[in-house]
C-alpha cells in the first residue's frame, strides 16, 4: 500500500492564481481530511469528508474548496491564493470517522504564494 | 472552543535525560487523546493514544503518557531520550465523542536531543 499519497511536494504560486492539492489513499478509508500547519500554530483542520460525496468545514475553510467523488480521492482546491495561505498541508485519512481509528498523513505539501 | 495547550515550546536535552511535555486541553465532556510526532522532513505519525481504561498509556519507541482527568491533562514521558527522539511532539485531542475523527491539535513542542 502507498498509504497516503500528496502531489506536488513543492509548489509557488503568484497572488491570484488557483491550483489543486491532489490527496489520495489506497486503504479504503472513510474519513479524509485537509490541515494546514504553520509556524508556531500546530495543525489547523480546513475541510473534511466523512465519505465519497460528503464533505464539511473545519476550523479554516475560507479560501479553499474540496469535494469527494471517489473514496480514494479528496483534492484541495486554492480559489485565488493569497500570501497567506502559505503553509505546509497535511491530507489525513482513517478508517471510520469515528476518533477510534488512528489517522493517517500524507507526506504534505509546501505551499508559498508570492 | 475547545483548545490544546502545549507548555513547551522548544525542549532541549541530553541523551539519556528524562523527557516530559506537558499537554492541557479545555473540555469538560469525553475526549479521545492522542500523541502525534513529526520527525525531521517525514509526516506526523502516531505515538500513541488515549480512549478509556488505564490512564497510563504506552506508546511506541518507549514513550508513554498519563491521562489525568482532574488536571485536563495529558503529558508525555520518556525515561531516557535518544538523538533519534529528535522530532516536533503534538498533542491533539477529539472532542466530539468520537463520532467525528476531527482532532484539535496543540502548537507543538521541538525537541532537541544533543549526542
Amino acid at each position: 500500500n502507498a498509504g497516503v499519497t500528496q502531489t506536488p511536494k513543492f509548489q509557488v504560486l503568484k497572488t491570484g492564481q488557483s491550483m489543486t492539492l491532489q490527496c489520495a489513499q489506497d486503504m479504503n478509508h472513510e474519513y479524509m481530511s485537509w490541515y494546514r500547519q504553520d509556524p508556531g500554530m500546530g495543525l489547523r483542520l480546513i475541510h473534511y469528508s466523512v465519505g465519497a460525496g460528503i464533505t464539511d468545514q473545519g476550523e479554516v475553510p475560507n479560501g479553499y474548496n474540496v469535494s469527494r467523488s471517489t473514496t480514494e480521492d479528496f483534492p484541495l482546491r486554492l480559489l485565488s491564493a493569497a500570501p497567506s495561505q502559505t503553509s505546509v498541508y497535511f491530507c489525513a485519512s482513517s478508517y471510520s470517522s469515528t476518533a477510534s481509528y488512528e489517522q493517517y498523513f500524507g507526506p504534505g505539501t509546501r505551499l508559498t504564494v508570492t | 472552543a475547545q483548545s490544546v495547550s502545549q507548555h513547551n515550546h522548544h525542549v532541549i536535552l541530553s541523551e539519556a535525560a528524562s523527557l516530559e511535555l506537558g499537554c492541557n486541553y479545555s473540555y469538560g465532556g469525553t475526549v479521545n487523546l492522542f500523541w502525534y510526532v513529526q520527525y525531521p522532513g517525514q509526516h506526523l505519525q502516531l505515538l500513541l493514544k488515549y480512549f478509556s481504561g488505564d490512564p497510563l498509556v504506552k506508546g511506541i519507541k518507549g514513550f508513554e503518557a498519563e491521562f489525568i482527568k482532574s488536571k485536563f491533562s495529558f503529558n508525555l514521558r520518556k525515561p531516557s531520550v535518544q538523538w533519534s527522539d529528535t522530532a516536533e511532539y503534538f498533542c491533539a485531542v477529539n472532542a466530539n465523542g468520537g463520532s467525528q475523527g476531527n482532532l484539535i491539535f496543540g502548537k507543538g513542542t521541538k525537541l532537541s536531543v544533543k549526542p
